[in-house]
């Protein structure tokens, strides 16, 4: 089965510690994307990626950081530096690097920091 | 003018319902238009792409006007199973290379 996964589902920190996100695609996607929800809020990107190696800042990308080093995955660091990391994360991927084509999206992880 | 900008709602209808949903956006020289549809705690998933002439997928009509910059999405014959939050989105940003959505439009069918 083709699709987006993210792990953890939940995610529980202490304050002032790093958390690495995890997401992986096996669409064979050039782009991908994190985003951050709040509740009763839209979507907000993070950082994005339209090719390997390469990855640029979203809206709000302070106080986080990402890699892409595979085609596959795209891991979401959340640094000690972000203010408020309490959020629903969701990881998306398009075929095709503009936005232009319909993103498809990992289940997320809630990030709860304590 | 906010870039994507939709009624947060909630719109309360009975089943059976038609009920619309409108969503406007900033820039004039998008291309790509989506609406989404959003269940409570879940990922975002396409309901349907907004082309220029407009379509239609079963009980779901998009229409997009250009030069209103607005695009809006019927449902008609409301089910319960149509309750979520409806996301418009938009390649609003200069390079299109990334999508914008709107806040979305709660939608809640009752029987």
């Amino acid at each position: 089965d083709g699709g987006i996964t993210q792990s953890p589902k939940y995610l529980f920190r202490k304050e002032g510690q790093n958390v690495t996100l995890s997401c992986e695609q096996n669409l064979n996607h050039d782009a991908m994307y994190w985003y951050r929800q709040d509740p009763g809020q839209g979507l907000r990107l993070i950082y994005y990626s339209q090719i390997v190696n390469d990855f640029q800042k979203g809206d709000i990308a302070e106080g986080y950081s990402v890699s892409r080093e595979k085609k596959e995955s795209f891991p979401l660091t959340v640094t000690s530096a972000q203010k408020n990391p309490t959020a629903f994360y969701l990881c998306a991927s398009s075929n095709g690097g503009g936005g232009y084509n319909e993103q498809f999206f990992g289940p997320g992880t809630r990030l709860t920091v304590l | 003018r906010k870039e994507v900008e939709q009624d947060p709602g909630p719109f309360n209808v009975p089943e059976g319902a038609t009920v619309a949903f409108n969503c406007t956006y900033s820039n004039s020289a998008s291309q790509s238009f989506f609406w989404y549809r959003q269940d409570c705690r879940k990922e975002p998933k396409l309901l349907m792409s907004v082309y220029s002439s407009g379509n239609e997928d079963g009980r779901f009509t998009a229409q997009l006007n250009r030069a209103s910059q607005y695009i809006s999405l019927l449902i008609r014959d409301s089910k319960l199973s149509d309750s979520a939050t409806y996301l418009c989105v938009v390649n609003i940003h200069e390079g299109y290379s990334t999508l914008t959505f709107g806040k979305g439009t709660m939608l809640l069918v009752s029987p």
